[in-house]
């Protein structure tokens, strides 16, 4: 089952506009990290954000995280088109059993960015 | 250094056959995880083993293992195919076990159809 659901589902942009994404998850989490996916490819790493930080900055990406709320933001700034692509959400947490850590993926938002 | 490298990339099969799926991690990475994802579920984690060893086991059945060899490289086995394990299944290896800066890196994935 998929712990974090993101929103929007889908977001269509002008280049050099700004994209803000959201996460929300349910459970407790050791950190939280986005990825990107371009067109049924394989994930590529962005951002980890741990449980005591609550904002992270990389480039044009920064990315909040407020644990009251369960929730997380990704900004990416002056978009270009060749930030089309998914944007994943991922949790870290225990396990129920507590002996293994997993990475559990949000839904997705597909960004388009419009040349 | 080389990324992560799945084989094959693209495989069909028919329901009731078995289809054996191989990950060779990045160089001197010890974990390797397992990912299905679907339009339908999106990113379902599967199973992850570090040092030869199953560490933790998603929700899947029985007919989905894996081992991983004393080289790190790893391979998942789905027997008895339905036609719902159509499916691109990702790989993604990291250093050690998760952990609080531990990336994930990916492979391209293997695209599954089962006709």
């Amino acid at each position: 089952s998929q712990q974090g659901e993101e929103d929007p589902q889908a977001l269509s942009i002008q280049e050099g506009e700004n994209a803000t994404m959201n996460c929300s998850y349910k459970t407790s989490i050791n950190n939280l990290q986005w990825y990107r996916q371009n067109s049924g490819r394989g994930l590529v790493h962005l951002i980890l954000i741990r449980s005591n930080e609550r904002e992270k900055h990389s480039g044009r990406l920064r990315v909040t995280l407020d644990t009251s709320k369960k929730s997380s933001s990704l900004l990416i700034t002056a978009s270009r088109a060749a930030d089309t692509a998914s944007y994943f959400c991922a949790t870290d947490a225990s396990s129920s059993s507590g002996s293994a850590r997993q990475l559990t993926f949000g839904s997705g938002t597909q960004l388009t960015v419009l040349p | 250094k080389a990324g992560v490298t799945q084989t094959p990339r693209y495989l069909i099969k028919t329901r009731g056959q078995q289809v054996t799926l191989s990950c060779s991690p990045i160089s001197g990475h010890r974990s390797v995880s397992w990912y299905q994802q679907t339009p339908g579920q999106g990113l379902q984690f599967l199973f992850e083993y570090f040092s030869e060893t199953q560490r933790n086991k998603g929700n899947f059945p029985g007919r989905f293992s894996g081992r991983q060899f004393s080289n790190s490289r790893s391979e998942m086995n789905v027997s008895t195919l339905e036609l719902g394990d159509s499916a691109l299944y990702l790989c993604a290896s990291s250093l050690m076990i998760l952990a609080d800066d531990n990336e994930q890196f990916f492979g391209p994935g293997t695209r599954l159809t089962v006709l």
